[in-house]
């Protein structure tokens, strides 16, 4: 069994589009969240959710919204894609609020153009 | 804020030869440190982490890594390396504070030569 799944793997669509990605984790973990993998391999945290709660918040544009319907999901929709979009999305999940470390998914590769 | 330097982008090392990939961290307190592993098209695998206590942590597939608290570095080695452990090698701190999530250094790419 997968601990945290992500789909889709891979993800073309054009600019302006809308899209989601959605992450399930089979854990039992309390916290949820996505990070951002640019071009140079730099990983940068987008939201954190604990018990449906959005805790944390970096500099991300409002095209970018998460959605929790439970403790197990946490989807990422982005709306208006641009190619500055253009990343590896990973989801991860963490007992408590990561000082335990996290459990990433696979990553999903999106792709603007 | 806290803050990780990983000093290194590429480290090449022969097959059979030693590794120490360095990170340095920057945090008032003691910081939790964690060293994950990302193999080509893969996402991240946890090696090992640090908390408190021991300050030589034992990872899996044979890594280790040592707090070092007056150097404010948390460095990971392995005594011989296997060509399967080319991948990125990320350093990360998370300050258990009011800042939630991890702080990722830019990772060291390993490159080993046969």
């Amino acid at each position: 069994d997968t601990a945290v799944s992500q789909t889709p793997k891979y993800l073309v669509t054009q600019m302006g589009n809308d899209k989601s990605i959605k992450c399930e984790q089979n854990l039992g973990h309390d916290t949820m969240y996505w990070y951002k993998q640019d071009s140079k391999k730099f990983l940068k945290i987008m939201f954190s959710y604990n018990n449906k709660e959005l805790i944390i918040n970096e500099t991300v544009p409002n095209r970018f919204s998460p959605k929790s319907p439970d403790k197990a999901h946490l989807n990422l929709h982005i709306n208006s894609l641009e190619l500055g979009d253009s990343a590896v999305y990973f989801c991860a999940s963490s007992r408590i609020r990561g000082n335990y470390g996290y459990t990433f998914g696979s990553g999903t590769r999106l792709t603007v153009v | 804020a806290q803050s990780v330097t990983q000093p290194d982008i590429h480290i090449t090392v022969s097959e059979g030869a030693s590794l120490e990939l360095r990170c340095n961290y920057s945090y008032g307190a003691t910081p939790y440190l964690f060293w994950y592993v990302q193999s080509p098209g893969q996402g991240l695998q946890l090696l090992l982490k640090y908390f408190s206590g021991d300050t030589l942590v034992q990872g899996i597939k044979g890594f280790e890594a040592e707090f070092k608290r007056s150097q404010s570095s948390f460095n990971l080695r392995k005594p011989s390396v296997h060509w399967s452990d080319a991948a990125e090698y990320f350093c990360a701190v998370y300050s258990g504070g009011g800042a939630d999530g991890l702080t990722f250094g830019k990772g060291t790419h390993l490159i080993i030569q046969p």
